[in-house]
C-alpha cells in the first residue's frame, strides 16, 4: 500500500521568512496529493492540492510542487506570518484513500 | 449545512461500554471518510464510503469498530468494548466524488476519552 513520509516533524522560522515541507510517496499510481492544515482543536483544513499532471501550483503565499519522477512534494510558504502556525499534512491518493504524512508542526516567530 | 457536521464534540466513556459517533456530510458529497488521530499523532484511515458500493474497511483496527452510512448521507461509527487506546480524535471528511479528486473536507472531530 501508500506510504508517505513527511519531513521535518517541526519547523521553526522567523516572520517573513520561507518555509518549506517535503514529503515522498511509494505508490507511483498515486494521482492527487492535497495539504492540509490544522489549527488546535480543530479539523484539517484543505489549504491546496496538486493532480500528477501538474508540476507546480500557486496561491498566492503558499505553492506547491510535485516530482513524479522521485516521488515526492513539497509545500512552500513565503512571507510567513504569525497566523501560519500550526500542523500541516501532505497526503497522497492511493486506490481512493488519502494517506497522509505524519505532520509538521510549523511555528512562525513574530 | 455548510460543512461535515460531526458529534459529539467530546464523549468521554467508561472501559468496556459502546459509544457512536456520528457524522453528517456536506450535503450533495458522495464520498465519506473516517480517520483516527491519535494525540500529536497523524491521520489513521479507517473506513471509507462512497456511495452505493460496498465500504473500505481495510483501515478498521478490530472487530469492535463498525460504521454505517444510512441513505448515502448521515454515518455512524461505533465503537463497541471501549478500550483506553480507543482515546483519540475521530474525524469524519467527505468529498464531491471518490478518491478526494475534487477535495475532501474534514469536520472538526469527536475526542473521545476512555477511563
Amino acid at each position: 500500500g501508500e506510504n508517505v513520509e513527511q519531513h521535518p516533524s517541526t519547523l521553526s522560522v522567523q516572520e517573513g521568512d520561507s518555509a518549506v515541507i517535503k514529503c515522498t510517496y511509494s505508490d507511483s499510481a498515486s494521482n492527487y496529493f492535497p495539504w492540509y492544515k490544522q489549527e488546535l482543536g480543530k479539523g484539517p483544513q484543505l489549504i491546496i492540492d496538486i493532480r500528477s499532471n501538474v508540476g507546480e501550483k500557486k496561491d498566492q503565499r503558499i505553492a506547491v510542487t510535485l516530482n513524479k519522477t522521485a516521488k515526492h512534494f513539497s509545500l512552500h510558504i513565503t512571507e510567513t506570518q504569525p497566523e501560519d502556525s500550526a500542523v500541516y499534512f501532505c497526503a497522497a491518493r492511493s486506490t481512493d484513500k488519502l494517506i497522509f504524512g505524519t505532520g509538521t508542526r510549523l511555528q512562525v516567530f513574530p | 449545512g455548510a460543512g461535515v457536521s460531526q458529534s459529539p464534540s467530546n464523549k468521554v466513556t467508561e472501559k468496556g461500554k459502546d459509544v457512536e459517533l456520528r457524522c453528517d456530510p456536506i450535503s450533495g458529497h458522495t464520498a465519506l471518510y473516517w480517520y483516527r488521530q491519535s494525540l500529536g499523532q497523524g491521520l489513521e484511515f479507517l473506513i471509507y464510503f462512497q456511495g452505493n458500493s460496498a465500504p473500505d474497511k481495510s483501515g478498521l483496527p478490530s472487530d469492535r469498530f463498525s460504521a454505517e452510512r444510512t441513505g448515502g448521507s448521515v454515518s455512524t461509527l461505533t465503537i463497541q468494548r471501549t478500550q483506553q487506546e480507543d482515546s483519540a480524535v475521530y474525524l469524519c471528511a467527505s468529498s464531491l466524488s471518490r478518491g478526494h479528486s475534487s477535495g475532501a473536507f474534514f469536520g472538526q472531530g469527536t475526542r473521545l476519552t476512555v477511563v
